[in-house]
């Protein structure tokens, strides 16, 4: 089955700088890669997603890249802001059924 | 309105009891899942529906039995509760299985004492 590995597990930054998380995953077949935000105590919603036919995709400060040979894909905010903090997923698909498989996500704090 | 609800949102209960978790989705979606995210925040999948046919079963418990009585309904019943059973159980929906966005519900927060 698919493992998808994700790093940091906390990063702090400051307001206004950039910040990245990384995920790996190890089926070939992977083709779609979503990645989910988590605030404290409510539900994990979308952010944005890519598919295996492009290698970036942007909405506004929020990018994700994708390098299929190395099997990685990463989350990219800029300008961050205190409203970014919360724990961030990302996932591909794995198994028979194609299920997504999530990453042990990551605690993004931005300090004012 | 809310896409995809689930009751109740906090439960808690005894050890050895049995407990129910209710999900409804309006979304129209085929494909529902549960998900248990324990104290450090992991996300497991244990369960995915599709059509009302089960399709996922992860290494759970049998103690735990989801009954899909329809495409927009996924309960997940829980017997003999354990204290390792204490988490935030996640219901979510999405059309299809692999390259659709879930939805997920607000979550149960469930603690066993």
């Amino acid at each position: 089955g698919e493992n998808v590995e994700q790093h940091p597990s906390t990063l702090s930054v400051q307001e206004g700088d950039s910040a990245v998380i990384k995920c790996t995953y190890s089926d070939s077949a992977s083709n779609y890669f979503p990645w989910y935000k988590q605030e404290l105590g409510k539900r994990p919603q979308l952010i944005i997603d890519i598919r295996s036919n492009v290698g970036e995709k942007k909405d506004q400060r929020i990018a994700v890249t994708l390098n299929k040979t190395a099997k990685h894909f990463s989350l990219h905010i800029t300008e961050t802001q205190p409203e970014d903090s919360a724990v961030y997923f990302c996932a591909a698909p794995s198994g028979s059924a194609r299920q997504l498989t999530f990453g042990s996500g990551t605690q993004l704090t931005v300090l004012p | 309105d809310t896409a995809v609800s689930q009751t109740p949102k906090y439960l808690v209960t005894q050890m050895g009891n049995d407990k129910s978790i209710k999900c409804e989705q309006n979304l129209g979606h085929d494909t529902m899942y549960w998900y248990k995210q324990d104290s450090k925040k992991f996300l497991k999948i244990m369960f995915s529906y599709n059509n009302k046919e089960l399709i996922i079963n992860e290494t759970v418990p049998n103690r735990f039995s989801p009954k899909s009585p329809d495409k927009a309904h996924l309960n997940l019943h829980i017997n003999s509760l354990e204290l390792g059973d204490s988490a935030v159980y996640f219901c979510a929906s999405s059309n299809g299985l692999s390259r659709n966005i879930q939805y997920f519900g607000a979550g149960t927060r469930l603690s066993v004492l």
